[in-house]
């Protein structure tokens, strides 16, 4: 079966440093793959997606940026964090091209905190 | 684009009654409705979604939504509210492209 893993679980970092959260598929190939913001009490924001390798979309600007550099790992980074970089973060995957057509199944997040 | 609303930011139920959840989408054509419920601090888990055929659809967890084309609703619903059913409900509306939009969310609490 299908699994998806994200790390770090938790984190915190002071404003200005680096950022990089990792996420990995086991058990599917060339799945699309997406990362989503959620602000406390708010809905999730799409950041990026992924259709393949070297493939990145990028939905909302900002001083994040996403990689894939595997078929199934998805990397978000930001080389300077902002204190509204604060959030929930979640990765997904999809097995179709077409969002639409398939459901996205989602990994437990990882919680940031800027401070 | 699509948008959707879910009109209760928060709802309290008691344990065993039924629950009923809003939800309004914007969407020109058929849409690919979805329901997922998160946990505090958790990923979200798939519901249940609609993408054709009978309009009311069955779940997970004894839940199930209808969509109604004429209201652009997908009311997710359950008979009994168990306590465990305590989290946040998203609505979701998908084109065939890469459009995937969630709602706001609605925060379910019981009480006992």
């Amino acid at each position: 079966s299908q699994t998806i893993h994200q790390w770090p679980a938790t984190l915190v970092q002071p404003v200005g440093s680096p950022l990089s959260l990792e996420c990995t598929v086991e058990g599917t190939s060339n799945p699309n793959l997406y990362w989503y913001r959620q602000a406390a009490g708010r809905g999730l924001q799409l950041l990026f997606y992924s259709v393949g390798i070297g493939q990145i979309s990028s939905e909302v600007p900002q001083n994040l940026s996403a990689s894939r550099p595997q078929d199934r790992q998805f990397i978000l980074s930001s080389k300077k964090l902002l204190l509204s970089d604060s959030g929930f973060y979640l990765c997904a995957w999809s097995t179709s091209p077409f969002a639409g057509a398939q459901e996205q199944y989602f990994g437990p997040g990882t919680r940031l905190t800027v401070t | 684009a699509q948008s959707v609303t879910q009109p209760d930011i928060h709802i309290t139920v008691s344990e065993g009654a039924s629950l009923e959840l809003r939800c309004n989408y914007s969407y020109g054509a058929t849409p690919y409705l979805f329901w997922y419920v998160q946990s505090p601090g958790q990923g979200l888990q798939l519901l249940l979604k609609y993408f054709s055929g009978d309009t009311l659809v069955q779940g997970i967890k004894g839940f199930e939504a209808e969509f109604k084309r004429s209201q652009s609703s997908f009311n997710l619903r359950k008979p009994s509210v168990h306590w465990s059913d305590a989290a946040e409900y998203f609505c979701a509306v998908a084109d065939d492209g890469q459009n995937f939009v969630f709602g706001p969310g609605t925060r379910l609490s019981v009480l006992p």
